[in-house]
Order: structure tokens, then C-alpha cells, then sequence
């Protein structure tokens, strides 16, 4: 069975503050997704990394591959209430969109 | 440029019975693939259609079946309806055979009772 384990599940913290999202797979994936989804919406793309140790950064967002294709991680700058949401990372092993997905961390962000 | 649509938005069913939900690619996508989202959880992949035929299934029981008509859009099909299946079902487009990223609707919430 292949699994992609997301950690933490939970994670509620202050404006400001920075905190890290991680996701692990002892498979290798061919890219990685990341997605986050508010209440009542569907996932909406963040960002997909291809590369080993690529990263990319979208604004305070910032997103790494590991160098063995096998785990990424989401890192956020100075959160904001704006950030409140479910994030989900999501991998693919054959570039054809079967997306095995993360249980996902639920984010708060207090004022 | 709109996106993903789905409708129902929100469906009540009884267990044994039969429901079709509805899918309307982003425009410019000829990929569709359902997911199926349990509270709490992430996305499962249920299957995905291209050009008319279903390309990848996710593991879910023959009762779960689609159709991708010639302008895209796409049907799940769920039959003998489970209270498990109760869960949000999303639908997602993509554009070609090399995927890079999915659109995502805002899904159908189905509670089966």
C-alpha cells in the first residue's frame, strides 16, 4: 500500500509566527503537489515540485523536495489569519494525475 | 474562465439506492478524474477519463462507475449506496497525458442514510 504521511495534523499558532509542514513516503514519487482547501472548497493547487532537492517559493510559502524524490516539506514565513486552512500535499507516481494524497494538517492562524 | 462545476452541490440519499453526480471541466481540460474525500481525510482516487475512457481506477468496488462525454464533462456513478459512502466527491480537470496539476470543483456532499 503506498502512503504518504503528513505531520502534524493539527497545528495552531499565533500570527507571526513560522512553522513547517512535513510529508513522508517510502516510495519515490515522479512530482509532488501541494494543495490547500478552506471549508466547503475543493483543494486548490499551491504548487508541484518535480526535481530532487528542488525548492520553490511562492511569496512566505516556501516548498522542498527531498534529494530522493521520497518526501517534502511546506514552510511558512510569518503566518497570517489569511493562512487558516487545510493543507495537503499530494504525490504522483507515474505523471498521470493518481494522486495518493496526505490526511492533511489543519492550520490555524490566531490574530 | 470557469472553472470546475459540479452540481449537486449537497444530495441526501438512502442506503440501496443509486446516485449520478455531474462534472463540467475547467475550460480547455479534456482530463477528469473523482475523488472521493472522507471527513478529516485526504483525497482518494477513485478514477480518471480521458478521451471518452476511463484511464487509471483507484481501489473502489465495481459500484462505483463514470462516463466522460465528448465535450469533457463526466458522470460518477455510484450504485447499492453504502452509508461509508457518505463523503464529499471531487472532481478535478487537468489538460493532456503528462500531468502537472489538477483544478478542483467544490465538490458534491453526499450523506447516504
Amino acid at each position: 500500500t503506498q502512503l504518504l504521511e503528513q505531520s502534524p495534523q493539527f497545528l495552531s499558532i499565533q500570527e507571526g509566527e513560522n512553522l513547517t509542514v512535513y510529508c513522508n513516503s517510502s516510495s519515490v514519487f515522479s512530482s509532488l503537489q501541494w494543495y490547500r482547501q478552506e471549508p466547503g472548497e475543493g483543494p486548490v493547487l499551491l504548487v508541484t515540485v518535480v526535481t530532487g532537492g528542488e525548492v520553490k517559493k511562492l511569496k512566505r510559502l516556501t516548498f522542498q523536495f527531498g534529494d530522493a524524490r521520497k518526501d517534502s516539506s511546506l514552510h511558512i514565513t510569518a503566518a497570517q489569519p489569511g493562512d487558516t486552512g487545510l493543507y495537503l500535499c499530494a504525490g504522483d507516481y507515474n505523471q498521470g494525475g493518481k494522486l495518493i494524497f496526505g490526511q492533511g494538517t489543519e492550520l490555524s492562524v490566531k490574530p | 474562465d470557469a472553472g470546475v462545476t459540479q452540481s449537486p452541490t449537497h444530495l441526501i440519499k438512502t442506503r440501496g439506492q443509486q446516485v449520478t453526480l455531474r462534472c463540467s471541466p475547467k475550460s480547455g481540460h479534456d482530463t477528469v478524474s473523482w475523488y472521493q474525500q472522507a471527513l478529516g481525510q485526504g483525497p482518494q482516487f477513485i478514477f480518471q477519463y480521458y478521451e471518452e475512457e476511463e484511464r487509471q481506477r483507484g481501489n473502489f468496488p465495481d459500484r462505483f462507475s463514470g462516463h466522460q462525454f465528448p465535450n469533457y464533462s463526466s458522470e460518477l456513478n455510484v450504485n447499492a449506496l453504502l452509508l461509508g459512502d457518505s463523503a464529499l466527491y471531487l472532481c478535478a480537470s487537468s489538460l493532456g497525458r503528462i500531468f502537472y496539476g489538477y483544478t478542483f470543483g467544490s465538490g458534491t456532499r453526499l450523506t447516504v442514510v
